[in-house]
């Protein structure tokens, strides 16, 4: 596609569910990279992939997140055992990569609602 | 994690030059200097980059102190379009090839008609 792509915009969930939140990064883009962003907020990193390797998970906050991307495209962001503080818009972002402008495209963003 | 620091807050009139300042004393030799803006409602847009000399493209200047402890955004004229969040980011690497960005909580920056 022409940009970076996430689904779904927008999901409502109830304390305890496990959602998974999905990205498309933009056609032959090796990097994508995930944030999480709350209100007022910059966005703060989670994790990163070059291809399919897992380079960088050191921002995922605890065991119940985890990302995949499995054949270095889309990408998966699960959460389970969902709790209200994991409220939050998603970022997901990719980027050329292994070039000095490394310059990131992000997407519209998942709005995730714990209740 | 290679820090930046930046005034929470700045204001600007139409049509006027903006500039906006980004300390960064604990840049390594290899930190590129990255800055994206956050229009309201979107998601970070990529602005500009530098490495060591100044840098102009159509959107802004980029100037970058000698000893690279510091650099300020130009928004040569404003609009009111401009009102944003501007975030200064250092592209950490990781190990070679391999990059991360960290963001920090930016400069809103309020353009006034």
């Amino acid at each position: 596609g022409a940009g970076v792509s996430q689904s779904p915009r927008y999901k409502v969930t109830k304390r305890g569910q496990d959602v998974a939140l999905r990205c498309d990064p933009i056609s032959g883009h090796v990097s994508l990279y995930w944030y999480r962003q709350a209100l007022g907020q910059g966005p703060e990193f989670l994790t990163y992939f070059n291809y399919e390797a897992q380079q960088d998970k050191s921002g995922l906050p605890n065991d119940r997140f985890s990302a995949e991307r499995p054949e270095g495209s889309i990408s998966t962001l699960t959460i389970q055992r969902t709790e209200q503080r994991d409220s939050a818009m998603y970022r997901c972002a990719s980027s050329l990569a292994l070039t000095n402008t490394g310059e990131l495209f992000f997407g519209e963003g998942s709005r995730l609602t714990v209740l | 994690d290679a820090k930046t620091t930046q005034p929470n807050s700045m204001e600007s009139n139409e049509e006027e030059p903006v500039h906006l300042p980004c300390n960064h004393s604990t840049i390594s030799g290899t930190d590129y200097i990255h800055w994206y803006r956050q229009l309201p409602s979107q998601g970070p847009e990529y602005v500009i980059h530098g490495l060591t000399s100044n840098v102009n493209n159509r959107m802004a200047s980029l100037a970058i102190a000698e000893d690279r402890k510091s650099s300020t955004l130009i928004l040569h004229r404003a609009t009111l379009r401009d009102a944003a969040v501007y975030y200064c980011i250092l592209r950490d690497v990781i190990v070679s090839g391999t990059y991360k960005y960290i963001f920090g909580t930016g400069t809103r920056l309020k353009v006034l008609a």
